[in-house]
């Protein structure tokens, strides 16, 4: 039973461009939700996603844009990168209505140059 | 102010040392979940409480509603502990600690 998949696992791009990371929910789990950690720091609340919808919303700005598909794969969209962009990515999957049982992926390593 | 409190935020034991991490909370939960993320970043979920005490191993967690507090115990410590431990709370989305370095040295 796979458990949550991102890709790439690493990445570099420039200031200025855009990136999209992509991940696959544990198989069972409908909903998506997508992180950022900075180096050193705690990982923060970007968006959620269920039933292909953008669910709620942390403190990000709209660079920051999302999506997911019918067989709930998600992906994360950013806009003009900015060196502070650069952090790990994680995606973590679960299902609806639960307190927990969250399962998180190995995250996407983004560098901005 | 962060809505989720760790202490220590770095810690160094020898190997066999008995570990306490505590956290602490200023929301309303769901649950609480003790996390573990490896350098390289992936991360692993210990523990998902919402009352009481769970073991698993040589890990105990336990969390006092009342108080809004929890404790991650590791006893009888190794060198492959070392990692950071998250404690982060739910309710409709999780909110993050920012983590405890934990490194066990043989």
């Amino acid at each position: 039973d796979a458990g949550v998949t991102q890709s790439p696992t690493h990445l570099i791009k420039t200031r200025g461009q855009q990136v999209t990371l992509r991940c696959s929910p544990k198989s069972g789990h409908d909903t998506v939700s997508w992180y950022q950690q900075a180096l050193g720091q705690g990982p923060q609340f970007i968006f959620q996603y269920y039933e292909e919808e953008e669910r709620q919303r942390g403190n990000f700005p709209d660079r920051f844009s999302g999506h997911q598909f019918p067989n709930y794969s998600s992906e994360l969209n950013v806009n003009a990168l900015l060196l502070g962009d650069s952090a790990l990515y994680l995606c973590a999957s679960s299902l609806p209505g639960q307190g927990g049982g969250y399962t998180f992926g190995s995250g996407t390593r983004l560098t901005v140059v | 102010k962060n809505e989720v409190e760790q202490s220590p935020q770095n810690l160094t034991a020898q190997e066999g040392e008995f570990i306490t991490i505590n956290c602490s909370y200023s929301v309303g939960i769901s649950a609480l979940h003790w996390l573990q993320q490896h350098p390289g970043g992936g991360i692993v979920s210990l523990f998902m409480l919402s009352s009481g005490k769970k073991k698993h191993g040589r890990l105990i967690a336990t969390i006092n509603i009342q108080e809004k507090h929890s404790s991650l115990h590791i006893t009888a410590s190794h060198p492959r502990d070392s990692a950071v431990y998250i404690c982060a709370v739910s309710r409709n989305q999780f909110y993050f600690g920012t983590g405890t370095s934990l490194t066990v040295i043989p």
